[in-house]
């Protein structure tokens, strides 16, 4: 398996709502990153996990909570989030921090009503 | 951080002809990472560069990165309507820091 999937596909969600995005990969990839990448803009980083702990967190809003429950699995968590938080929430991964490039999933299109 | 700074940031060529992208940096980098993105899907990657003067190929893509690891080209032979996308350059300065990247080139090849 040499890819990483993600799940939802698209999403939408209210203001008010709890939801979570999901990454998966099977590579035996020990870092794994969140980017936002907004329409006609580059990736942001958001996150990033290695060997299943939080590295890095780039002055993302606490309404973004990420989790890593073991080392195939990375999730999303949202909660209350405003509509300008709309975006493609992209999840890669790599070896390593210091190996490989990123491997990146198709992305999952939130929408926040 | 570096900034990554692409050209041109976009590009219309007709089918069978060759094309150049640029990406420049103001620092010295670990590592250039050129990936192809569709709208609205996730980046394909498609080379990787760590060494002052490396030069890579796949099929008709070719990337170069000069000695002084602060620049990389990407260049297309013979294009095809199969190459249009959004190319990104993206990079680390230091081993083991994701990678920021450019602004990417929308390249269209026209029939």
């Amino acid at each position: 398996d040499t890819e990483v999937t993600q799940t939802p596909k698209h999403l939408v969600m209210g203001m008010t709502n709890k939801k979570s995005l999901k990454c998966e990969q099977h590579m035996g990839h020990r870092a794994m990153y969140w980017y936002k990448q907004k329409a006609k803009k580059p990736p942001e980083l958001m996150f990033v996990y290695s060997y299943e702990k939080l590295s890095i967190n780039e002055s993302v809003p606490s309404r973004f909570s990420p989790e890593c429950p073991n080392s195939s699995l990375l999730n999303l968590h949202l909660h209350a989030l405003q509509p300008e938080d709309s975006a493609l929430y992209l999840c890669a991964s790599s070896q390593d921090r210091t190996l490989g490039a990123p491997r990146f999933g198709p992305g999952t299109r939130l929408t926040v009503l | 951080s570096q900034e990554l700074e692409q050209s041109p940031q976009s590009l219309i060529v007709q089918e069978g002809k060759n094309l150049t992208i640029n990406c420049t940096s103001s620092k010295t980098l670990y590592g250039l990472y050129w990936y192809k993105q569709k709208y609205g899907e996730g980046l394909i990657f498609l080379m990787m560069l760590q060494k002052g003067g490396e030069e890579k190929s796949h099929e008709k893509i070719t990337a170069k990165l000069d000695e002084k690891k602060q620049q990389s080209s990407l260049h297309i032979t013979a294009s095809q309507p199969s190459h249009a996308g959004i190319y990104l350059c993206g990079a680390d300065e230091d081993s083991g820091y994701a990678l920021n990247f450019g602004k990417g080139t929308s390249l269209l090849v026209t029939p």
